[in-house]
């Protein structure tokens, strides 16, 4: 099973909106709606940040949003702020039991 | 509000077998949910490695030949083996809690405890 693919990177200015990809497969994130995010700061657990696609954990502001097409779903962060410089990983229901973590994105503000 | 806590060495020969224990408080383990481990190698990205349900355990395929998750339910713990293990297992490794066996996500996580194979 092959990791999903996430850019190493991504920035941008407080206040502003950054976009992150994760591209898996038709066998993988494009047959399921089980898309999740993780936001991971050094040292620290991950936190889920969205599951199921779009859905938002209590307690996650609404300025982290998830969406999908087709193979690809994608994490916005809008209104950046300092504390949202973290690690994103993104995971995907696989089938059979499986499941698929990205590879990690950082975003810089 | 469930809390994870792992516990376990934090060195490790290779060739032996690296056992993890998550206890669990805020909720009992016998009452739903599911429970798994993922690891994170130093300055790399999870993986995770193993789930286990009321009525049995799944692995990630690339690992399945070393690892056991059990339940310890009078406990309120679960627990990982990983046998014969090498520097490649080297890893910060996370219990955590699974919001949902339809969806597969981690709603819960612990803190994290840091492995390390000497050879």
């Amino acid at each position: 099973q092959s990791a999903l693919t996430q850019p190493p990177s991504a920035s941008g200015s407080p206040g502003q909106s950054v976009t992150i990809s994760c591209t898996g497969t038709s066998s993988d994130l494009g047959s399921y709606n089980s898309v999740s995010w993780y936001q991971q700061h050094p040292g620290k657990a991950p936190k889920l940040m969205i599951y199921e696609v779009t859905k938002r954990p209590s307690g996650v502001p609404d300025r982290f949003s998830g969406s999908k097409s087709g193979n690809t779903a994608s994490l916005t962060v809008s209104g950046l702020q300092t504390e949202d410089e973290a690690d994103y990983y993104c995971s995907s229901y696989a089938g059979s039991n499986n499941l698929v973590f990205g590879t990690g994105t950082k975003v810089t503000v | 509000q469930v809390q994870l806590q792992e516990s376990g060495p934090g060195l490790v020969k290779a060739s032996e077998t690296l056992s993890l224990t998550c206890s669990v408080s805020g909720y009992s383990i016998s009452s739903g949910y599911q429970w798994g481990w993922i690891r994170q190698s130093p300055g790399r990205g999870l993986d995770w490695i193993a789930i286990i349900y009321h009525s049995g355990s799944t692995y990630n395929p690339s690992l399945k030949s070393r690892v056991t998750i059990s339940m310890d339910r009078s406990r309120n713990q679960f627990s990982l083996n990983l046998t014969s293990v090498t520097a490649a297992d080297t890893a910060v490794y996370f219990c955590a809690r699974l919001g949902s066996i339809w969806h597969y996500y981690f709603d819960s996580w612990g803190q994290g405890n840091l492995v390390t194979v000497s050879s």
